[in-house]
């Protein structure tokens, strides 16, 4: 069983476009976040959400967006797409707690042309 | 705030040989301190994590790490490196607030395994 997946694996898509990427666990987790790793690896936070209280990266440009229509799930809304926003994205979960071990799904690679 | 310095982006190393992949960390505060694995194409991988107590942790595929708060670091150690252990390795923090925080990456280090 997959702990967290996440929909599509792969994206390409037309600068300006709106696109949707899904994220879902099956951990019984309270609380979600979405990573971007940029084309050199880096890895960098772009929201935590638990039912309580949606933590934003002050960097995040306020195109991305995420939903989460319940505690299973947190997707990622990106509106206009730019060249820049290429990048792998991943979302992970875990309990509440900053000791708590986050679970990665497997990544989206997200292509802008 | 918090950071994270991995030394060295790139480490190789022969088969059988010692893995030290090091990390040193900047907190406010006593922190939490993971080493996640990626292999290609795949998402990250809990490798282990240190929190409270015993500063020598034991992970998984024979990894360890050491925590010294004297020198802020948590460099990671296999005692023989195997072929299987190519893969891109992130060092990350997590201060002690509570909320929901997200980790703070290293910029990875890769590593390569000569036969």
């Amino acid at each position: 069983d997959t702990a967290v997946s996440q929909t599509p694996k792969y994206l390409v898509t037309q600068m300006g476009n709106d696109k949707s990427i899904k994220c879902e666990q099956n951990l019984g987790h309270d609380t979600m976040y979405w990573y971007k790793q940029d084309s050199k690896k880096f890895l960098k936070i772009m929201f935590s959400y638990n039912n309580k209280e949606l933590i934003i990266n002050e960097t995040v440009p306020n195109r991305f967006s995420p939903k989460s229509p319940d505690k299973a799930h947190l997707n990622l809304h990106i509106n206009s797409l730019e060249l820049g926003d290429s990048a792998v994205y991943f979302c992970a979960s875990s309990l509440q707690g900053t000791a708590s071990t986050q679970y990665f799904g497997p990544g989206t690679r997200l292509t802008v042309l | 705030a918090q950071s994270v310095t991995q030394l060295g982006s790139h480490v190789s190393v022969s088969e059988g040989a010692l893995v030290l992949l090091r990390c040193n960390y900047s907190s406010s505060v006593p922190p939490y301190l993971f080493w996640y694995v990626q292999y290609p194409n795949q998402g990250l991988q809990l490798l282990l994590k240190y929190t409270t107590g015993a500063t020598l942790v034991k992970g998984i595929n024979g990894f360890e790490a050491e925590f010294k708060k004297s020198e802020t670091s948590f460099h990671l150690t296999k005692p023989s490196a195997h072929m299987s252990d190519a893969a891109e390795y992130f060092c990350a923090v997590s201060e002690g607030s509570g909320g929901a925080d997200g980790l703070t990456f290293g910029k990875g280090t890769h590593l390569i395994i000569q036969p």
